[in-house]
């Protein structure tokens, strides 16, 4: 099975602008969870989705959402970009039991 | 907020000695895992224990649980020089089992 993708791999923005990033958890997973890591934060979550609705959330800005479609892939969108919003950030689907597989993230790089 | 804390956050080893990270976390769980990050890259999953396991084996890696402390300990053995990683416990909780990662421990093997 391919393992999980994100895309882009890597991004360069500036501040105030948004940006929408995405996931494509394996084949047959259901569940998408997005991750933030920071030096400082460590890694935080951000939410979970499953079957097209939101599970879980963690405790972010308003500026951070997301969103899942049919076909399970994902996407998160941060607006209003804030230079403290640089990070990598991962996508991990959940298979059983209760392993998550994660993609190789996509650093953000607010300017 | 970080629901497991990883002890040591660093540790440097010679090749070919064991390695043992230690994570204490605060809330019941379902299961506890360990998760593995190689420099700016995405996770990789080592191990699963369920809170009803004591000990499990994967290869060079010994996982124990304690649920009464609330505590949980990597054992590496014979390290490698690519050993060297992140280490991160991650803790399986809540109705929808939200995810909920330590703090990590940065293991160097030195060759």
């Amino acid at each position: 099975k391919a393992g999980v993708t994100q895309t882009p791999r890597y991004l360069i923005k500036t501040r105030g602008q948004q940006v929408t990033l995405s996931c494509s958890p394996i084949s047959g997973h259901r569940s998408v969870s997005w991750y933030q890591q920071t030096p400082g934060q460590g890694l935080q979550f951000l939410f979970e989705y499953f079957s097209e609705t939101q599970r879980n959330k963690g405790n972010f800005p308003g500026r951070f959402s997301g969103r899942q479609f049919s076909n399970s892939r994902s996407e998160m969108n941060v607006s209003t970009l804030e230079l403290g919003d640089s990070a990598l950030y991962l996508c991990a689907s959940r298979g059983i039991p209760d392993t998550q597989y994660f993609g190789p993230g996509t650093r953000l790089t607010v300017l | 907020s970080q629901q497991g804390e990883e002890d040591p956050q660093a540790l440097s080893i010679q090749e070919g000695e064991n390695a043992t990270m230690n994570c204490s976390y605060k809330t019941s769980i379902n299961n506890l895992q360990w998760y593995r990050q190689n420099s700016g890259r995405g996770l990789v999953h080592l191990i699963l224990i369920r809170s009803n396991e004591r000990e499990k084996h994967s290869g060079r890696l010994r996982v124990t649980l304690d649920t009464s402390k609330k505590s949980s300990s990597l054992l590496i053995t014979a390290s490698r020089a690519a050993d060297t990683a992140s280490y991160f416990c991650a803790t399986n909780s809540g109705g929808y089992q939200k995810v909920t990662f330590g703090t990590g421990t940065k293991l160097q093997v030195i060759p």
